[in-house]
């Protein structure tokens, strides 16, 4: 089945800077590459995703990178603020799946002011 | 509009009671699924119910889990004879289905068995 891993697991930037967090995929029939923010006591919220049809996708100061070839893709935040701490949680889809996804460990993405 | 809802919110109970947790979906949206997460860890796939098929059931752990989706919208995740490593926060997400696309999450029920 679809493996999917992310590093680092923790990850701690100055505010401003850029943060980047990369995830790799198993399975090359996967089509669909969601990312998901958590906050504390919250449930995740789809904060961007891409397709396998493109490369990059931006949203603002979120960027979504896709290397199928290599498969893996990547989280881009740029000019971090304080409010992006979180827990970051990438995703791929299940063919075959019933329209699931699995879903890394997660990263911790720390902001510090 | 109304985003997914949970209850309860937080739900403490003793080992080896059952435990009931109600999630409602967004309007509209046939597929529904539960995840289990423990302490720092990921999201683990627990039941995905689409429609009117048949449940995929592969992610339960074990035969004391169930859930039960009545009318094609609410669903309730039952944990029968509750144990300490059943404490989790258990997530439920809903979808349109009609390819492979973004879940919404619901806020969680977080789950302490003493």
């Amino acid at each position: 089945g679809e493996n999917v891993e992310q590093h680092p697991s923790t990850l701690s930037v100055q505010e401003g800077d850029s943060a980047v967090i990369k995830c790799t995929y198993s399975d090359s029939a996967s089509n669909y590459f969601p990312w998901y923010k958590q906050e504390l006591g919250k449930g995740p919220q789809l904060i961007i995703d891409i397709r396998s049809n493109v490369g990059e996708k931006k949203d603002q100061r979120i960027a979504v990178t896709l290397n199928k070839t290599a498969k893996h893709f990547s989280l881009h935040i740029t000019e971090t603020q304080p409010e992006d701490s979180a827990v970051y949680f990438c995703a791929a889809s299940i063919q075959g799946g019933n329209n699931r996804l699995a879903f890394g460990k997660g990263n911790q993405v720390v902001v510090i002011p | 509009g109304a985003g997914v809802s949970q209850s309860p919110s937080n739900k403490v109970t003793e080992k080896g009671k059952d435990v009931e947790l109600r999630c409602d979906p967004i309007s509209g949206h046939t597929a529904l699924y539960w995840y289990r997460q423990s302490l720092g860890q990921g999201l683990e796939f627990l039941i995905y119910f689409q429609g009117n098929s048949a449940p995929d059931k592969s992610g339960l752990p074990s035969d004391r889990f169930s859930a039960e989706r009545t009318g094609g919208s609410v669903s309730t995740l039952t944990i029968q004879r509750t144990q300490q490593e059943d404490s989790a926060v258990y997530l439920c997400a809903s979808s349109l289905a009609l390819r492979s696309g973004e879940q919404f999450f619901g806020p969680g029920t977080r789950l302490t068995v003493l």
